[in-house]
């Protein structure tokens, strides 16, 4: 069985502030990692993606992730925070040949003026 | 690419009353996901059909619903009889295998049982 277990259900900062939401996977088979994020009255929409390779991934609007096996986790940063970048982020976790995919609990993002 | 289309957007109905919810994946993927949304419950998967298959109904809540998808580029949800608990965002999502795994979400659909 796979899990996500994101930290803190809000997360609050600084417009200009570093953006950093928290996401720790289990799996016993390698493991696909996601991060999508979900505006106001909107489906979600991918972020970023890790599979293989490189475990630094970067994603649109400037936010990355860096896998950490180690550490079993996949944390989403930003550099500076945008007022834009107000919404609700999810952390996901499948692996290779199971398309089920599953989702962590959501993070929602307030970023202050 | 028009992305995945769900109809309707938003759907009130009364207790015991049908509800039949739509879903359109974007044309050549070959799997398609219906989740639900609540506050409390957050995200949960109901159902997904790969090449128009049903694999998996465990997240189904119970024989109240009930999935189809008659071929590739439509599907359905039906709640029958609905009830006040089944008000939540429905969200319908597509991918395309082989590797891939993104899931592209529709802009769900807000039902509102009373």
């Amino acid at each position: 069985a796979q899990s996500v277990t994101q930290l803190g259900s809000h997360v609050s900062v600084s417009e200009g502030a570093l953006v950093l939401l928290r996401c720790n996977y289990s799996s016993s088979v390698p493991p696909y990692l996601f991060w999508y994020v979900q505006y106001p009255n909107q489906g979600l929409q991918l972020l970023l993606k890790y599979t293989t390779g490189a475990t630094l991934v970067k994603g649109i609007n400037g936010f990355e992730a860096e896998f950490k096996k180690s550490e079993t986790s996949f944390h989403l940063t930003k550099p500076s925070a945008h007022m834009s970048d107000a919404a609700e982020y999810f952390c996901a976790v499948t692996s290779r040949g199971y398309q089920k995919v599953t989702f962590g609990t959501g993070t929602k993002l307030q970023v202050i003026p | 690419d028009a992305g995945v289309i769900q109809s309707p957007r938003h759907e009130v109905t009364e207790m015991g009353q049908e509800v039949t919810l739509r879903c359109k994946p974007i044309s050549g993927h070959n799997s398609l996901f219906w989740y639900r949304q609540t506050m409390m419950r957050g995200l949960e998967l109901l159902i997904y059909f790969n090449n128009n298959v049903p694999i998996d109904d465990s997240g189904m809540p119970e024989d109240r619903f009930s999935a189809k998808m008659p071929n590739a580029s439509f599907s359905t949800l039906k709640i029958q009889p609905s009830e006040p608990r089944d008000s939540a965002v429905y969200f319908c999502a597509s991918s395309f295998g082989a590797g891939n795994y993104e899931q592209y979400f529709g802009p769900g659909t807000r039902l509102t049982v009373t």
